[in-house]
């Protein structure tokens, strides 16, 4: 079956813009994740959804981040007058349930100028 | 706070040799540990997980709450192990912290 996509693959944008990262999970998986992976380091937790709703944003590193998941099945993450040091690979995976195993997106790159 | 430290950047073995990556974590409580892996040009995915037990492509990783550690071991590495090795701590569920990764070479 399909696995998690994200879109776009690369986006890059000028400081200050907006941006909109979509991630599509496995069909019937509940929960999802958001991570951030800047060069040389591991992904870094964002958020998780349990459904709709976030159940755990404590990753999001200030009020220019944001993610929704009004259906409970794709998720986008939208950042607001973006920094330069925004620029990383941006990653979704999914779970069956929070507790399950989490297959990984190939990610977004995005490049802030 | 959770933290997990992968100590090498890089470690090259040659084809055959035993190969260990190490993982040290800290956390008060008992967590889960994983180990994922990124082959060239793929996305991450689950290698293994402690609470499973079992051996993925002939790794395995133990965990020892004395050392707080969950190194990951083959008995003979083969050319197709070399990728990017993470090892991951997931202390509630679904939050998990990742180490900065381990990048495998294995040598002919």
């Amino acid at each position: 079956g399909a696995g998690v996509s994200q879109t776009p693959s690369n986006k890059v944008t000028e400081k200050g813009k907006y941006v909109e990262l979509r991630c599509d999970p496995i069909s019937g998986h509940t929960a999802l994740y958001w991570y951030r992976q800047s060069l040389g380091q591991g992904p870094e937790f964002l958020i998780y959804f349990q459904g709709t709703g976030a159940a755990d944003d404590s990753g999001l590193p200030n009020d220019r981040f944001f993610a929704v998941r009004p259906e409970g099945s794709v998720s986008t993450l939208k950042i607001q007058r973006t920094e330069r040091g925004d620029s990383a690979v941006y990653l979704c995976a999914s779970s069956l349930t929070g507790e399950d195993t989490q297959y990984f997106g190939p990610g977004t790159r995005l490049t802030v100028l | 706070a959770q933290r997990v430290t992968q100590p090498e950047k890089l470690l090259s073995v040659f084809k055959g040799a035993p190969v260990e990556l190490k993982c040290n974590y800290s956390y008060s409580g008992s967590p889960e540990l994983f180990w994922y892996v990124q082959y060239s040009r793929q996305r991450l995915q689950l290698l293994l997980r402690h609470i499973s037990r079992e051996s993925i492509k002939g790794f395995t990783a133990d965990l020892n709450k004395g050392e707080t550690s969950f190194h990951l071991k083959k008995p003979f590495a083969q050319e197709e192990d070399s990728a990017m090795y993470y090892c991951a701590l997931m202390a509630n569920a679904g939050k998990s912290t990742f180490g900065d990764g381990t990048t495998l070479t294995v040598k002919p």
